[in-house]
């Protein structure tokens, strides 16, 4: 089946200590998503690829980057991160761009515990 | 500025329906979604309806808009323990290509 794969699906890191998040799609999707979801919280866009052109949300903290080195595959790595970052990370993708109909393909997420 | 709301909880017999409301601010949407989330998994997108209707039906699901009062709901007729989950509702719009805002998300528990 056709999917939206995240690894690790739970990862544990330092204050401080760098770590990246993958996610990879066999759907052959142009747009690649990351969401941070905080407990009781809405997902809130991170930022996002079309085709290999890197959108940014204005909020979104310096600590937080990206790297997608081909269609299949995109990568979250956090700097730095700190306690307020632990959340669920999920990404997310969507065939094209679109500024109406946006069906947008969700993977399990990763959870990420900051210790 | 964005805002999408939803109720935090809603609890309901086996067999009854269930009404997950939302309310969003952006008057300018063009599409709003219904996404489920079960434990562990990501989220699934369930139905959608365009801002010009005011009803959608999809089986056991029915969508309905009020625009002037930017309110959408999700019924589930005939509600199943299957459908414990965590339903997000999401607007986009017109002039942010791909941009989904998701409601804080309402927790569906379903009790026999």
């Amino acid at each position: 089946d056709a999917m939206v794969i995240q690894n690790p699906r739970y990862q544990v890191t330092q204050f401080g200590k760098p770590v990246t998040l993958s996610c990879s799609q066999t759907l052959n999707h142009n747009v690649m998503y990351w969401y941070q979801q905080k407990s009781s919280q809405a997902p809130k866009l991170l930022f996002h690829y079309y085709d290999k052109d890197f959108n940014n949300e204005a909020d979104t903290p310096d600590n937080f980057q990206s790297r997608r080195p081909n269609t299949s595959f995109c990568f979250l790595d956090i700097r730095s991160p700190g306690l307020g970052d632990a959340a669920m990370y999920l990404c997310a993708t969507s065939r094209e761009r679109r500024t109406s109909y946006n069906e947008q393909f969700f993977g399990p997420g990763t959870r990420l515990t900051v210790l | 500025g964005e805002d999408v709301e939803q109720s935090l909880f809603l609890s309901v017999r086996e067999g009854d329906s269930s009404v997950i409301n939302c309310t969003y601010t952006d008057s300018s949407s063009t599409y709003l979604y219904w996404y489920k989330q079960e434990p562990g998994a990501g989220l699934q997108l369930l139905t959608y309806i365009f801002s010009n209707m005011d009803m959608k039906q999809d089986q056991r699901l029915t969508v309905l808009l009020n625009k002037k009062d930017k309110h959408l709901s999700l019924r589930i007729a005939d509600t199943q323990t299957g459908d414990s989950a965590i339903y997000f509702c999401a607007e986009s719009y017109t002039g942010t290509a791909s941009k989904l805002t998701f409601g804080t998300g309402t927790r569906l528990q379903v009790t026999l």
